[in-house]
């Protein structure tokens, strides 16, 4: 299997832009995660999805962001219109949900994302 | 929610050495992993150990559930070891991984 697949790698726009960052989660994985990694505040979830579902987007930051899972094998992270502080590295997990919370999530590259 | 935390955060050590590295968490855990940040940037799974004790080669990571903690043995430390190690957790009743800060590791040649 080729892994989580994110794009694109590297995201540098200006402030105010649309930005739309992609992921293919692993083949047969029914849960996507959204995280984002800042030097001030580490790696934390921003959404997380079941079965295309979107279950908990609490750790969105706030309305500028958007997620969607229109099917099993695409997610969709968007940010609009972006700000300088949206600038961090943007990941991607998926695992088989087994519904108890035991299971191993696997991550992309991630995306670096740099707004000017 | 859950807090998990990593010490050192910085440890700096001779090609060949070993190191411990240590997770706390303050409440019982569904899910332990422990990654490795490389230079590049990216996550890479060492070991999904919600308790008990696993080896892979160089590394090693054991978890003591009842005590709350898990520590990450790497014994003949590579240059290619450098970098950042995580340890994230899943509580009961939630699927949300709870990083901790990371503990950095730099191996001199």
């Amino acid at each position: 299997d080729a892994g989580v697949i994110q794009s694109p790698r590297h995201e540098v726009t200006e402030m105010g832009q649309e930005v739309t960052l992609r992921c293919k989660p692993i083949s047969g994985h029914n849960s996507l995660f959204w995280y984002r990694q800042t030097m001030m505040r580490g790696l934390e979830l921003l959404i997380y999805f079941n079965n295309n579902v979107p279950i908990d987007d609490s750790g969105m930051p706030e309305d500028r962001f958007s997620a969607k899972m229109p099917n099993a094998s695409f997610s969709t992270l968007k940010i609009q219109p972006s700000e300088p502080r949206d600038s961090a590295v943007y990941f991607c997990a998926s695992s088989f949900n087994s519904g108890v919370g035991t299971d191993t999530q696997y991550f992309g590259p991630g995306t670096r994302l740099t707004v000017l | 929610g859950i807090q998990v935390e990593q010490s050192p955060p910085d440890l700096i050590l001779q090609e060949g050495a070993n190191s411990t590295l240590r997770c706390n968490f303050s409440d019982s855990v569904n899910n332990l992993q422990w990654f490795h940040q490389n230079p590049w940037g990216q996550l890479i799974n060492l070991f999904y150990i919600p308790s008990g004790t696993k080896q892979n080669g160089r590394l090693s990571a054991t978890t003591v559930a009842t005590e709350r903690y898990s520590l990450l043995y790497i014994s003949s430390s590579q240059t290619t070891d450098s970098g950042v190690y995580f340890c994230a957790v899943v509580g009961f009743g939630n699927e949300k991984l709870t990083f901790g800060t990371g503990t950095r590791l730099t191996i001199i040649p």
